[in-house]
C-alpha cells in the first residue's frame, strides 16, 4: 500500500533537547517537504526537497534541520534551538515540485514540551 | 508578502445546507491552487485549479478560480457530518496555505 509514514505519532521534547521526527515514503516522489502546523495559522513550511541530497530552507526553518540521504525518506531534526516547537507535524511528498503536482501528507507527528 | 487568507476561519450548519468557502490570495508568480480537506491528521487533496472560470466538480463539492478578483470557491452542497473537516487553500507559487476553514455539519 503506498503512503507516506510518520512516526512517531506523539512526542515528546525536553529543555535542550534535539529530537528526530521520521518521515518515509514509498511513492517513488522526488519532492518532499516538512509542514508545522499551529491552530488557526494553517501550514507553514519548514524545510524542503527536490531531490536526493539537496533541501531548501521554508518560511520558518530556523531551529529545524533536515538531510535527505535517500529517496524515500526526509527526517526532520527539531534542535534546541527552536523555542517553541510545541505544534503538529505534517510531512508530504509530490511526484516533483511542479506547480501540476498535488501533495500527499502522513498522519503526522504531535509534539509536545515536556 | 505574499499571503493566502480564507474566510470564514470558522462555519457551523445543518446537514442539507450549502455552504461556500473562501480562499483569496496575493502572491507573485501564481500557479496553481489547491483545496484539501482535513479531518483528524492527513490533509486530503480535493482539487487543483490552474484557469479562471473552469469548474472542478466532484460529486456534492465543486470549486472554482476567479484570477482576474484573485479568489477561489469551494462550495459543498447538500451537507453531511461526514464533510465535518478543516477546509486548506493552498496557491502554488512558493506553495504558501490559509489558515483553513473549519467546517461543523450538525445533524
Amino acid at each position: 500500500d503506498g503512503g507516506i509514514t510518520q512516526s512517531p505519532k506523539y512526542l515528546f521534547r525536553k529543555e535542550g533537547q534535539n529530537v528526530t521526527l521520521s518521515c518515509e515514503q514509498n511513492l517513488n516522489h522526488d519532492a518532499m517537504y516538512w509542514y508545522r502546523q499551529d491552530p488557526g495559522q494553517g501550514l507553514r513550511l519548514i524545510y524542503y526537497s527536490q531531490i536526493v541530497n539537496d533541501f531548501q530552507k521554508g518560511d520558518i526553518a530556523e531551529g529545524y534541520s533536515v538531510s535527505r540521504e535517500k529517496k524515500e525518506s526526509f527526517p526532520l531534526t527539531v534542535t534546541s534551538a527552536q523555542k517553541n516547537p510545541t505544534a503538529f507535524y505534517l510531512c508530504a511528498s509530490s511526484l516533483d515540485r511542479a506547480p501540476s503536482q498535488p501533495q500527499h501528507f502522513g498522519d503526522g507527528t504531535r509534539l509536545s514540551i515536556l | 508578502e505574499d499571503k493566502v487568507v480564507q474566510s470564514p476561519l470558522s462555519l457551523v450548519v445543518h446537514e442539507g445546507d450549502t455552504v461556500t468557502l473562501n480562499c483569496s490570495y496575493e502572491v507573485t508568480n501564481f500557479r496553481s491552487l489547491l483545496w484539501y480537506k482535513q479531518e483528524k491528521k492527513a490533509p486530503t487533496f480535493l482539487f487543483m485549479l490552474t484557469s479562471s472560470g473552469i469548474e472542478k466538480k466532484s460529486g456534492r463539492l465543486s470549486s472554482i478560480l476567479d484570477k482576474k478578483e484573485l479568489f477561489s470557491i469551494l462550495n459543498i452542497t447538500a451537507t453531511q457530518t461526514g464533510d465535518s473537516a478543516i477546509y486548506l487553500c493552498a496557491v502554488y507559487s512558493d506553495m504558501r496555505f490559509g489558515a483553513g476553514t473549519r467546517l461543523t455539519v450538525k445533524p
